[in-house]
């Protein structure tokens, strides 16, 4: 099957910095995407990326859809104590039964 | 809108017994899908549906079974628990044509 590595699998920042963390894929995905856990929560939807080179911002959070369309970084600026939580990325390689492949997560800690 | 909602939260199982995760959503998506997370392990598709009736296996589908009699509702049931299938398990759905998916918030598994 299709495999998605993440990295890295954990940080550990002061309130603050910039955060940046990333994915890459065996195979090509048509769809990237950015979600967020918080403890004893499902993932959130962060950013959702449809085209290749497409870069998307939603308030302090950047992500980028790689031009090989196998990659994607995130990136988080200034980061916040409520950053905290497990950021996964999922790709969505087309097809009719629309399933996504998961990262294994980036677990973040922001020491205030 | 609830979204998608999962019942129970929480639960504790005996080996051999069984039971059923209920998964319901109201935003009328036609696909939906059951997760399994282990710590440092990312999301693992179980069985998913493509809508009512249709239904196929994911990637970790052995211990599981699923039904999808209706669009709103897809439970997942455990016939002989195993220790193997202590998780949190996660029900999502997808609209058509929109990239991604919306998560419940989890039922958190232990077998014992």
């Amino acid at each position: 099957g299709q495999q998605l590595n993440q990295s890295p699998q954990s940080m550990f920042i002061q309130e603050g910095e910039d955060v940046s963390m990333n994915c890459t894929s065996s195979s090509i995905f048509n769809t990237w995407l950015w979600y967020k856990q918080d403890p004893g929560e499902g993932p959130v939807l962060l950013i959702a990326l449809y085209k290749a080179g497409e870069l998307t911002s939603n308030g302090r959070l950047t992500a980028q859809f790689g031009i090989t369309r196998k990659d994607s970084f995130l990136n988080i600026s200034a980061s916040i104590p409520s950053d905290v939580g497990i950021y996964f990325c999922a790709g969505d390689s087309g097809g009719s039964n629309y399933k996504l492949t998961f990262g294994k997560g980036t677990l973040l800690t922001v020491n205030p | 809108n609830a979204g998608v909602t999962q019942t129970p939260k929480f639960r504790i199982l005996k080996i051999g017994q069984s039971m059923t995760l209920q998964c319901t959503q109201d935003m009328n998506h036609n696909y939906m899908y059951w997760y399994r997370q282990d710590p440092g392990m990312g999301l693992k598709l179980i069985y998913y549906s493509v809508g009512a009736g249709i239904t196929d296996k994911g990637e970790v589908p052995n211990g599981y079974n699923v039904s999808r009699s209706t669009t709103e509702d897809f439970p997942l049931r455990l016939e002989l628990a195993a220790p193997s299938q202590t998780s949190v398990y996660f029900c999502a759905s997808r609209g058509t044509g929109t990239g991604w998916a919306f998560f419940g918030q989890g039922t958190r598994l232990t077998v014992v």
